[in-house]
């Protein structure tokens, strides 16, 4: 069974203090690894794919890559403004038409 | 473009009512998905539909119908609400399926008493 384990489930950041969110997934034949961005109340908004291993993908002060295992969502200096629920979603391994999502990394960022 | 868009925006039920959470798309995306979101279990694939006149079950879909008449449009219907049922349902689009990004409406908050 497709598997996304994302950690850690909440993280505190000062402003401008660099770290990163992990997911970590179990799914046989890769076909994508999404990133999304979700803002209390809101729906989840799209920030990045990734399709390979060693891939990397910048937007602003975010940057995702990903290995054969695991991605990560690297935050540099972040500010309040970045603060929000970070999934990450693999489509399904088989032939059903089905994206498994990772519970979330909720973001707090600190003035 | 409005994107996808979700009526109602909140609901309240009484255990047993039926009711159809409206969600519609005007990017001419083919593939369409219900999913349910609640504390700690991330989000959760109800109905989903690859193009008008084709659905198919997700990994929770008991208690919940859809229908797709149109490429637009993908209503869900609850049958006989149940308090399980409470929870934030997302409506979402993309092109060409799972592989492709998805795009989603604001959610539908909905309490059943």
């Amino acid at each position: 069974e497709d598997q996304v384990t994302q950690s850690p489930e909440a993280l505190r950041l000062q402003e401008g203090e660099s770290s990163s969110l992990n997911c970590s997934y179990t799914v046989s034949g890769l076909r994508g690894l999404f990133w999304y961005r979700q803002d209390p109340g809101k729906g989840p908004e799209f920030l990045f794919t990734l399709y390979s291993a060693g891939e990397e993908k910048e937007k602003e002060r975010l940057k995702a890559t990903l290995t054969k295992k695991e991605s990560f969502l690297h935050i540099t200096a972040p500010k309040p403004e970045d603060s929000a629920t970070y999934l990450c979603a693999v489509p399904n391994s088989g032939g059903y038409q089905k994206v498994t999502f990772g519970t979330g990394t909720k973001l707090q960022v600190i003035p | 473009n409005a994107g996808v868009t979700q009526t109602p925006k909140f609901q309240v039920l009484k255990t047993g009512q039926s009711m159809t959470l409206q969600c519609a798309q005007d990017m001419n995306h083919e593939y369409m998905s219900w999913y349910r979101q609640d504390p700690g279990m991330g989000l959760r694939l109800i109905h989903y539909s690859v193009g008008a006149g084709i659905t198919d079950q997700g990994e929770v879909p008991n208690g919940y119908n859809v229908s797709r008449s149109t490429t637009e449009d993908f209503p869900l219907r609850l049958l006989s609400a149940a308090p399980s049922q409470t929870s934030v349902y997302f409506c979402a689009s993309s092109k060409q399926g799972i592989t492709d990004t998805q795009y989603f409406g604001p959610g539908t908050r909905l309490t059943v008493l």
